[in-house]
């Protein structure tokens, strides 16, 4: 969507480095989150977070940590403590509390050396 | 807990067949309930969305209507194209579950000319 931006679209990385992925949104809208996806499988929440300066562990939080200091951005912080980061990692934004869907960013694609 | 169970893949159709993909949905709440399509490489795009029981949505000839008595969400298009194939996500918002959105596996669509 264009109202998302993630970057870079493809990283790499050293092993025990730890590594950000930047997720930007204009949509204006509440709610954002960060989903992880390998090859073949379906999405894994891994943070979300309805308002600023509030965010909540999704299903797989382990390794890694986020922060919301504005409402423009979320970014999602892969620690050298995530076992198997190497992914495709996708930055959603929804209207919170609304029935509304998620808009998603194009990815990032993270490969760990 | 909410949870969504869709046909595993791939499906492998002719160009100009009928497409099924088969969703059913456990929820706690009233949810919502969505149709997303990943193209290779990039984020999920929304394809069609239903918000309350008995609502069909649709979207570039593709249908899904909300059946709460057999709790699905069935992805249906008459005439598939080459250009179709790609791997389709069904999913469910909760709209008291501060808004989490709870994906299937994903089911991938081959369509050979």
């Amino acid at each position: 969507d264009g109202g998302i931006t993630q970057s870079p679209k493809y990283l790499f990385r050293k092993e025990g480095q730890n590594v950000t992925l930047s997720c930007e949104q204009n949509l204006n809208h509440d709610a954002m989150y960060w989903y992880r996806q390998d090859p073949g499988q379906g999405l894994r929440l891994i943070y979300y977070s309805q308002i600023v300066n509030d965010f909540q562990k999704g299903d797989i939080a382990e390794g890694y940590s986020v922060s919301r200091e504005k409402k423009e951005s979320f970014p999602l912080t892969v620690t050298s403590a995530q076992k198997n980061p190497t992914a495709f990692y996708l930055c959603a934004v929804g209207a919170y509390m609304v029935y509304n869907e998620q808009f998603f960013g194009p990815g990032t694609r993270l490969t760990v050396l | 807990g909410d949870s969504v169970t869709q046909m595993e893949g791939p499906v492998t159709l002719s160009e100009e067949a009928f497409l099924t993909i088969n969703c059913t949905y456990t929820a706690t709440g009233y949810p919502s309930l969505f149709w997303y399509v990943q193209y290779p490489g990039e984020g999920l795009q929304l394809l069609l969305k239903a918000t309350k029981a008995d609502d069909k949505g649709s979207n570039k000839g593709f249908e899904a209507t909300y059946r709460k008595e057999t709790t699905s969400f069935h992805l249906e298009k008459g005439s598939v194209q080459v250009s179709d194939s790609a791997v389709y996500f069904c999913a469910l918002s909760d709209l008291y579950n501060f808004n989490k959105f709870y994906f299937g596996s994903g089911t991938k669509l081959n369509v050979k000319p």
